[in-house]
């Protein structure tokens, strides 16, 4: 059965550093997205994209944050300076486009900022 | 999209049924409702959604009464590996298009031998 995938599965950083969080989406999907959860939190949404471009963020998502696809195949979330509050699970999730909410999420990428 | 609420955390035993309510007052018309499973560290995963009456597929069924305002998930036969988040989650979809999800803090399912 085809699966989100994403790397790493961990991450540490330091506080204003860049990273770039990696998802290999299910390859005939339309839309993807990220979310994120901070430990013992609620999932939040922060942005959807589709056609190259995103459909929608979150507060969240403010200028630190930016999202690519830059070959077809990877979707990259990427934080320019990390802030400690920036330490959560990061989940990528696709969907096929149809009239439907059951997106599949990946195992997730834990990011922890010191 | 619609408010709702659902139980914090409930507890069962293997083997047991259970139903998990999730209360959804102000339901618009064009709402359809989901449910995610998440297990620890893990990314949430789609359980089931429906619009109105019953849905049933291989792993729960979905009850939703003809006022709208609530449903009901249903876990046959629960076993210790079906111990999760359950979260409700309603609002409407664009045809085609994409769907944020919304999630709420869930309900802690603790199923114990």
């Amino acid at each position: 059965e085809p699966e989100v995938t994403q790397t790493p599965s961990h991450q540490v950083t330091q506080m204003g550093q860049e990273v770039i969080l990696r998802c290999v989406p299910i390859s005939n999907h339309l839309y993807f997205y990220w979310y994120r959860q901070i430990l013992g939190q609620k999932v939040e949404f922060l942005v959807s994209f589709y056609n190259n471009e995103i459909s929608e963020k979150s507060e969240i998502f403010d200028d630190q944050f930016s999202v690519e696809r830059p070959d077809g195949s990877n979707f990259t979330l990427k934080i320019r300076s990390t802030k400690l509050e920036d330490s959560a699970m990061y989940f990528c999730a696709s969907s096929p486009g149809q009239d439907s909410y059951e997106q599949y999420f990946g195992p997730g990428t834990r990011l922890t900022v010191t | 999209l619609a408010k709702t609420t659902q139980p914090i955390s409930m507890d069962s035993y293997e083997g047991q049924e259970v139903n998990i309510t999730c209360s959804h007052n102000n339901i618009a018309t064009n709402d359809y409702i989901t449910w995610y499973q998440q297990f620890p560290s893990q990314g949430p995963r789609f359980i089931i959604q429906g619009y109105k009456t019953k849905v049933t597929n291989e792993v729960a069924s979905l009850f939703i009464p003809a006022d709208r305002k609530s449903s009901t998930l249903s876990l046959p036969r629960v076993s210790l590996s079906d111990t999760a988040v359950y979260y409700c989650l309603v609002g409407d979809m664009y045809p085609g298009g994409y769907n944020k999800l919304i999630f709420g803090a869930g309900t802690r399912l603790a199923v114990h031998p």
